[in-house]
Parts: structure tokens; sequence; C-alpha cells
């Protein structure tokens, strides 16, 4: 267990409908990251979180949002899914700055149909 | 533009014997290489890491070599055994982007009984 949770584990949902996937980072972990896993890109970096701040983004849709909470939380918000968002989310969450371990949640499986 | 590659893309070795991974890298600033190790279900974990001032690191059967010049680095994992049967990834970051991990495409790695 890396001690950071994802939810929900599994979502169906329809094209043009909006998803909230939720995590909860290691007890102390400063940064939250977000990534995509699909059959044909691999895991691509989504966006970047430094207590409470964006820091950088990656290769995320326009119609994708996150923010990261004051309790450190952070909620990645896809909209107007299509079928092709259909993949793995994972959150991450490192400790401080820098060059260090990131510990991946489990992720939620979207599947849009 | 794709900043890791990776390679083969999958790898069948023989309990016992020496599975050996590939990478290079671009970027000339990346300073921070780990791998990660994944089994299906669950998020990637940290397997072994390495930075650019050294040229090899073991840990226990698993091993990083590492080659500036060449931009390339390599996982070995020695007495290979079913249970280490799961997908690698290697990955690249730089200290002043935080833990943000730049993947290569990963290897899916089967050792037979």
């Amino acid at each position: 267990d890396s001690g950071v949770t994802q939810t929900p584990k599994h979502l169906i949902t329809a094209t043009g409908q909006r998803v909230t996937l939720r995590c909860s980072p290691r007890s102390g972990d400063l940064s939250v990251y977000w990534y995509q896993q699909s059959l044909d890109q691999g895991l691509q970096f989504l966006i970047q979180y430094y207590n409470g701040e964006e820091r950088a983004k990656g290769n995320i849709l326009e119609r994708f949002s996150a923010q990261q909470f004051p309790d450190l939380h952070s909620e990645l918000n896809l909209s107007s899914l299509e079928l092709g968002d259909s993949a793995l989310y994972f959150c991450a969450s490192s400790v401080k700055w820098g060059n260090t371990e990131a510990f991946f949640g489990q992720g939620t499986r979207l599947t849009v149909v | 533009q794709q900043q890791v590659k990776q390679s083969p893309q999958s790898l069948i070795v023989q309990k016992g014997g020496i599975s050996i991974i590939n990478c290079a890298y671009e970027n000339t600033a990346f300073d921070y290489f780990p791998w990660y190790q994944q089994f299906p279900g669950k998020g990637p974990a940290l397997l072994i890491a390495i930075r650019p001032d050294v040229s090899e690191k073991k840990e226990g059967r698993f091993t990083i070599s590492f080659n500036k010049s060449a931009k390339q680095f390599s996982l070995h994992i020695m007495d290979s055994q079913p249970g280490d049967s799961a997908t690698y990834f290697c990955a690249a970051s730089r200290e002043t982007s935080g833990s943000r991990l730049t993947f290569g495409e990963g290897t899916q790695l089967t050792v037979n009984p």
C-alpha cells in the first residue's frame, strides 16, 4: 500500500458526461501529480500541484481540469467525455519538491461508453 | 515528442536468467532516473533509481547501469523469478520540475518457471 488513495476504482460513464476523480496523497506529501495511462500512449503526465498551487501542465486536454485543496487532496475533473478518454488515471504524491520518490495510487479505471 | 525511449516492448526470460531493459533519453537536463515496476491492477511502484553522478547502482538483484555520455541507462534483473513478471517503466525527471516524471513506453517482462 503506497498510502495514496484514489476513488473511485472504476467508473463507467457515457460520452458527453463529466466525472470527478479524487486523490488523497500520503500524509505529509505536498506534491500531487496526475498521470493518464492508456494502451497507445503509455504513462503521460497531466498536471502537477505543490501545496495547493498548480506548478506544471503536461498533455492535459482543455476539457480536463484539476485542483488541490487546502487539505492537500486533489480532484481531476474530466468533462465532455469522449471514447478516447477511456484510460487509467493515476495520482502520485511526493513529500517535497525535487527529485524524490513519487508514490502512486492504484488508479481509477475510466470507461467511456 | 517522446523524450525517453525504452526497449524491448516485451521480454521473456527463463527463471534464473538475466533480464535486461534499456532506455535512452534526449533531454540532458534530466538528473534523476528511476525505474518503476507495475503489476496488473496496481499503480507503478519505485524499484530503484540513479542520479547521473554514478555509473551503477545495485539493490539486491536489481542493478541500474548509467552511461551519461551515451544518454542511456539500463535495468538488469539478476536471477529473474516468476514473481518479477510485471511491466517495467524507466523514467526521468529534473530537479527543477519536482518529481514530475517522463516515462518510457514500458516493457512487459514474463519470467517462465
